[in-house]
């Protein structure tokens, strides 16, 4: 099994802050990764698809990086409709997702 | 626009088995992977497995012994059967679509979940 590692958990920053979660693969996945946003009592919604490609529609404040074992997320100017959980998911082996990291307005 | 619904019963009894459907509409089911994924609250999203709509499947090894996905084309709809339930199968359920696309610059194929539904409790008590 793939196992994803997220960090940090949680996070609090300001309006206008860029913003850097890590996510890390047990083993090499490529770049076969992606990213969700999750607001609360809602589904989660993809924001990043094969670790840096955005998906269409949203904005382009946010954006991945990495290949490999080792990626990352930036939203490079914090908006207060960014709060929310972020979640990254691997699919090279079956599926998995990392932990979650909340971001919160500081 | 693709819309994906969960339905089923909200409350499951321990060691019984937890039965819900997702309907597809606004396009068809057809040469799709689906998923259905679930979250504990206040928890992470757990991948519980997906089929093809040819009907080919695949599971999470820790609930696989447990698990069977099955699809309906001719409703459009696909299901999830969870025997044996406990306290910590308590979860939100959701089925999304798990799109394939070809990346060229690879050979190879992406994968992503870009279509959910709502998500549905489902609380596992006596």
């Amino acid at each position: 099994d793939i196992q994803m590692t997220q960090s940090p958990s949680s996070l609090s920053a300001s309006v206008g802050d860029r913003v850097t979660i890590t996510c890390q693969a047990s083993q090499d996945i490529s770049n076969y990764l992606n990213w969700y946003q999750q607001k609360p009592g809602k589904a989660p919604k993809l924001l990043i698809y094969d670790a840096s490609n955005l998906e269409t529609g949203v904005p382009s404040r946010f954006s991945g990086s990495g290949s490999g074992t080792d990626f990352t997320f930036t939203i490079s100017s914090l908006q207060p409709e960014d709060i929310a959980t972020y979640y990254c998911q691997q699919y090279d082996n079956l599926r998995t997702f990392g932990g979650g990291t909340k971001v919160e307005i500081k | 626009q693709v819309q994906l619904q969960e339905s089923g019963p909200g409350l499951v009894k321990p060691s019984e088995t937890l039965s819900l459907t997702c309907t597809v509409s606004g396009g068809s089911i057809s040469s799709y992977y689906w998923s259905w994924i679930r979250q504990p609250p206040g928890k992470g999203l757990e991948w519980i497995g997906y089929i093809y709509y040819s009907g080919s499947t695949n599971y999470n090894p820790s609930l696989k012994s447990r698990v069977t996905i099955s699809v309906d084309t001719s409703k459009n709809q696909f299901s999830l059967k969870l025997s044996s339930v406990t306290a910590a199968d308590t979860a939100v359920y959701y089925c999304a679509r798990d799109t394939r696309v070809f990346d060229y610059d690879s050979s190879g194929y992406l994968y992503y979940f870009d279509y959910w539904g709502q998500g549905t409790l489902v609380t596992v008590s006596s």
